[in-house]
């Protein structure tokens, strides 16, 4: 069965820092990679998906990054901002979805 | 579009009752999922479908059943609630019916007590 990890469970930055989130998982055959952000008490949004083939994408400030072979992605922030704050998860998607635990961010004005 | 909706937003149970959560989409999406998501343990494949009258389990199916007689809706049915299914439970759904290879699309979810 697929596990998903993510680490750290929880980070808290000053506003205008760079920052990476992590996760990994075990099985390497998967058909992409999904992140996610969740605010309190609302579903989850989409940031970015990478397909299999992808090494990574971009959107605006996020960038997110898949080396399949190892088992990892990590999604980097850049200059953030306290409007980041929320938990953030990854999901894969192999013989069905499989999310992470999150990493719950919080920037500091 | 609406994307994805859920309702209720709220509901308490007593054991033993029976309810169903109701899940739609307006994106002609054929794939439609639902999961719950409990503290510590991230979200959990309930049931999914990859088109209307195609129905499948996922990691946690005990207690659950679902239907798809139209491409919009994906009821989630509770046959006899009990204190261990309260949770929260999303719905989803990806464009296609390898559904897999898509982006998700989340509702806001239904927060659920069984007392």
């Amino acid at each position: 069965k697929q596990e998903v990890t993510q680490i750290p469970a929880a980070l808290s930055v000053p506003e205008g820092e760079n920052l990476v989130l992590n996760c990994s998982f075990t099985d390497s055959a998967i058909y992409n990679l999904q992140w996610f952000r969740q605010d309190p008490g609302k579903g989850l949004t989409s940031l970015l998906l990478i397909q299999s083939s992808q090494r990574e994408q971009t959107s605006g400030r996020l960038n997110a990054s898949l080396d399949k072979s190892s088992g990892r992605s990590t999604l980097y922030i850049a200059a953030s901002q306290p409007g980041d704050s929320a938990t953030y998860l990854c999901a894969v998607a192999g013989n069905q979805f499989y999310f992470g635990t999150g990493t719950s961010l919080t920037v500091i004005p | 579009n609406a994307g994805v909706t859920q309702t209720p937003k709220f509901q308490v149970l007593k054991t033993g009752q029976s309810m169903t959560l109701q899940c739609a989409q307006d994106m002609n999406h054929e794939y439609m999922s639902w999961y719950r998501q409990d503290p510590g343990m991230g979200l959990r494949l309930i049931h999914y479908s990859v088109g209307a009258g195609i129905t499948d389990q996922g990691e946690v199916p005990n207690g659950y059943n679902v239907s798809r007689s139209t491409t919009e809706d994906f009821p989630l049915r509770l046959l006899s609630a009990a204190p261990s299914q309260t949770s929260v439970y999303f719905c989803a759904s990806s464009y296609g019916q390898l559904g897999l290879y898509n982006e998700q699309f989340f509702g806001p979810g239904t927060r659920l007590t069984v007392l």
